[in-house]
C-alpha cells in the first residue's frame, strides 16, 4: 500500500520560501509508473496542480504557468522523497498543499498525502 | 475561474440518483483527454472515485458511476446515501495550459 507522508511548517512569513517535504513509502521515487505532485486547494482558487517530478532515464519537471517563475519541486533519492520549494510567497498562497502520486498509465492522482495547511503571515 | 465548469451545490433525498456535471472547453475534455473524479469528505483528504472517464478503483461502490461525452462530463450517484454527503471535484488535463485542471468542485447534500 502506497502512502505519503507530509511535512513542513504551517506558517510561512510573507515573500519567503514556502519548503515542504513529502515521504514516499511503498513505492520509489525513481518508479517509471509514477509521477509525484504537489497540488493545492483554497476556499477561493478549489484545488489548483503545481508541478511535478518524474524520472524516465533521467529527472524531468513540469510547473503550472501561474507558479514557473516561483517554484522547484525536487526528488531526494536519498530519502526516497521529493519536495516543493514556493519562493516569494503572498498572502494569496495560503492553502492547503497536498503532494500525491500520479499513475502513469491513467493520468489521475490516486494516492494523496494528509495535507498540510500553510498559512503565509507576518 | 476554473478551467473546468461545476455546479456549486447538488442535493438530493436518500435513495435517489444525481448527476454532477463537469464541462470544458476543446483544449481539455474536448481535446480527447480523460476526466477523473475525486470525493472528498469533509475536512478529509480527496479520494480517487472514477477515473479514466468510467472506471472505478477496488472498493468504490457500483453506485458510482461516470461518463463523457464531447467536451464535458458527468458523474452519477444512484441510491444515495448520508454518507455520500461531501464535495466532488473533476479533473483533466489542458493541453494549451499543458497542465492537469479541476473543476471548483461541487458540494453534494444529502436532504
Amino acid at each position: 500500500q502506497v502512502q505519503l507522508q507530509q511535512s513542513g511548517p504551517g506558517l510561512v512569513q510573507p515573500s519567503q520560501t514556502l519548503s515542504l517535504t513529502c515521504g514516499i513509502s511503498g513505492d520509489s521515487v525513481f518508479s517509471n509508473t509514477a509521477a509525484w505532485n504537489w497540488i493545492r486547494q483554497s476556499p477561493s482558487r478549489g484545488l489548483e496542480w503545481l508541478g511535478r517530478t518524474y524520472y524516465r532515464s533521467r529527472w524531468y519537471n513540469d510547473y503550472a504557468l501561474s507558479v514557473k517563475s516561483r517554484i522547484m519541486i525536487n526528488p531526494d533519492t536519498s530519502k526516497n522523497q521529493f519536495s516543493l520549494q514556493l519562493n516569494s510567497v503572498t498572502p494569496e498562497d495560503s492553502a492547503v498543499y497536498y503532494c500525491a502520486r500520479e499513475t502513469a498509465t491513467t493520468y489521475n492522482f490516486d494516492y494523496w498525502g494528509q495535507g498540510t495547511l500553510v498559512t503565509v503571515s507576518s | 475561474q476554473s478551467a473546468l465548469t461545476q455546479p456549486p451545490s447538488v442535493s438530493g433525498a436518500p435513495g435517489q440518483r444525481v448527476t454532477i456535471s463537469c464541462t470544458g472547453s476543446s483544449s481539455n475534455i474536448g481535446a480527447g483527454y480523460d476526466i477523473h473524479w475525486y470525493q472528498q469528505l469533509p475536512g478529509t483528504t480527496p479520494k480517487l472515485l472514477i477515473y479514466a472517464n468510467s472506471n472505478r478503483p477496488s472498493g468504490v461502490p457500483d453506485r458510482f458511476s461516470g461518463s463523457k461525452s464531447g467536451a464535458s462530463g458527468s458523474l452519477a450517484i444512484s441510491g444515495l446515501q448520508g454518507e455520500d454527503e461531501a464535495e466532488y471535484h473533476c479533473q483533466s488535463f489542458d493541453g494549451s495550459l499543458r497542465a492537469w485542471v479541476f473543476g471548483g468542485g461541487t458540494k453534494l447534500t444529502v436532504l
